[in-house]
């Protein structure tokens, strides 16, 4: 069936980084758009920014410009999102999320990673 | 780019209908038909129930419908029913170079 299962929990020091993967499965990688979307503890969802599968495209959210990477792997179907210089406030669940069509909504959802970041 | 605007709560009782609002700007939700609806049970991710405005994905129950006007979407759910208790987050496209997406900022529906 067609999911995303992402890398498992993290904690982590004011200041460090965290790579967190999702991988996809059950359908063709390169035909959708992955975004990632986190959630601090209590809070509402927040877009974080998104990757063309098919070329690599990025576009982030102004608020994260220059701490976050998001890349893809073809070649295992795996999305990655990197975020550097991590503050307490960015203590949450990541999520990635599949486009389910040109700029549409988000068909697919991760399990979700938690990220701890407490010194 | 800011949040969508949600109310922080609505509550219905079982059989009823409530309705959930989302207000962005003409650069969001009025300029695109792009407005998708999620439903987030704690601990859980969220699940697509609305998209393009209207429409239902396979397997979502036809009492959740969408809708709307100017800058404003809206959710309404009828016949409401305790597994409705949850959180709902709207989400317009708001892109225009680049992709980009904006959230509103969660509405909890109790089921009383």
């Amino acid at each position: 069936q067609v999911q995303l299962v992402q890398s498992g929990a993290e904690v982590k020091k004011p200041g460090a980084s965290v790579k967190v993967s999702c991988k996809a499965s059950g359908y063709t990688f390169t035909s959708y758009g992955i975004s990632w979307v986190r959630q601090a503890p209590g809070q509402g969802l927040e877009w974080m920014g998104w990757i063309s599968a098919y070329n690599g495209n990025t576009n982030y959210a102004q608020k994260l410009q220059g701490r976050v990477t998001m890349t893809t792997d073809t070649s295992t179907s795996t999305a990655y999102m990197e975020l550097r210089s991590l503050r307490s406030d960015d203590t949450a669940v990541y999520y990635c999320a599949r486009e389910q069509g040109v700029f549409d909504a988000f068909d697919i959802w991760g399990q979700g990673t938690m990220v701890t970041v407490s010194s | 780019q800011s949040a969508l605007t949600q109310p922080a709560s609505v509550s219905g009782s079982p059989g009823q209908s409530i309705t959930i609002s989302c207000t962005g700007t003409s650069s969001d939700v009025g300029s695109y038909n792009l407005v998708s609806w999620y439903q987030q049970h704690p601990g859980k991710a969220p699940k697509l129930m609305i998209y393009e405005v209207s429409k239902r994905p396979s397997g979502v129950s036809n009492r959740f419908s969408g809708s709307k006007s100017g800058n404003t979407a809206s959710l309404t759910i009828s016949g409401l029913q305790a597994e409705d208790e949850a959180d709902y987050y709207c989400c317009s496209y708001a892109g225009s170079s680049t992709p980009s997406w904006v959230f509103g900022g969660g509405t909890k529906l109790t089921v009383l």
